[in-house]
């Protein structure tokens, strides 16, 4: 995905557990979207960033989620107080602007047990 | 809201023939653009094609192209001659291009398989 790193590629966390995970855009990517993607479904959308101001949040499920850009460049997702059903692949996307394609990354496979 | 069917969760086809999978929105919006994505079984989604609401002309990139039919909200992707690397699991999606939202809406994907 045009170089789009997202990190670790799985966690398994205990539930309870607070989780952080990383995506490294591509420079220059100011656009970066969070997605969540349950087991045989499509991505839904969690929140997205132009550089380092956060401009939509309304997809976080719960207060136990936050995202964090702080330079404009890496994003960390992070999930407090895990539950089972925060299982999921959590996809990073990135695109040069707002309605240009987004660039993905692999996802990171996160379960809750 | 936006809303993305995909209404075949599974499609087969023979190596080196053509498929459609079937892709439905609904929008109120009059500015918008539809994306088709492929995801293999790596987890990575790519990005195949992309049919803006005002073009013209049905989007084509290679094998892919987009059938689009505005009348009945319609973006079909068309595969032509097949290759077994193309079995993945298929998305269709939306994102509107005025106003402030601008994440993309997925359908529930098509899962293709490429049969020998």
């Amino acid at each position: 995905g045009a170089g789009v790193s997202q990190s670790p590629r799985y966690k398994v966390a205990k539930r309870g557990q607070d989780v952080a995970l990383r995506c490294d855009p591509i420079s220059g990517h100011v656009s970066l979207f969070w997605y969540q993607q349950a087991l045989g479904q499509g991505p839904e959308f969690l929140t997205y960033f132009q550089n380092e101001a956060q401009l939509d949040k309304s997809g976080l499920p719960s207060d136990r989620f936050f995202a964090e850009r702080p330079e404009g460049s890496v994003s960390t997702l992070k999930i407090q107080r895990t539950q089972q059903e925060d299982s999921a692949v959590y996809l990073c996307a990135a695109a040069v602007a707002e309605v240009t394609e987004a660039f993905f990354g692999q996802g990171t496979r996160l379960t809750v047990v | 809201a936006q809303k993305i069917t995909q209404t075949q969760p599974g499609m087969f086809v023979q190596e080196k023939e053509a498929v459609t999978l079937d892709c439905t929105y609904d929008t109120s919006d009059p500015s918008y653009g539809l994306f088709w994505y492929k995801q293999p079984s790596s987890g990575e989604m790519i990005f195949l094609i992309y049919q803006g609401s005002y073009d013209q002309q049905n989007a084509t990139e290679g094998r892919y192209s987009l059938n689009f039919q505005k009348a009945r909200k319609s973006a079909n992707l068309v595969i032509s001659a097949s290759q077994l690397g193309d079995s993945a699991m298929y998305f269709c999606a939306m994102r509107l291009l005025s106003g402030s939202a601008r994440q993309l809406t997925f359908g529930s994907g098509t899962q293709l398989t490429v049969l020998p």
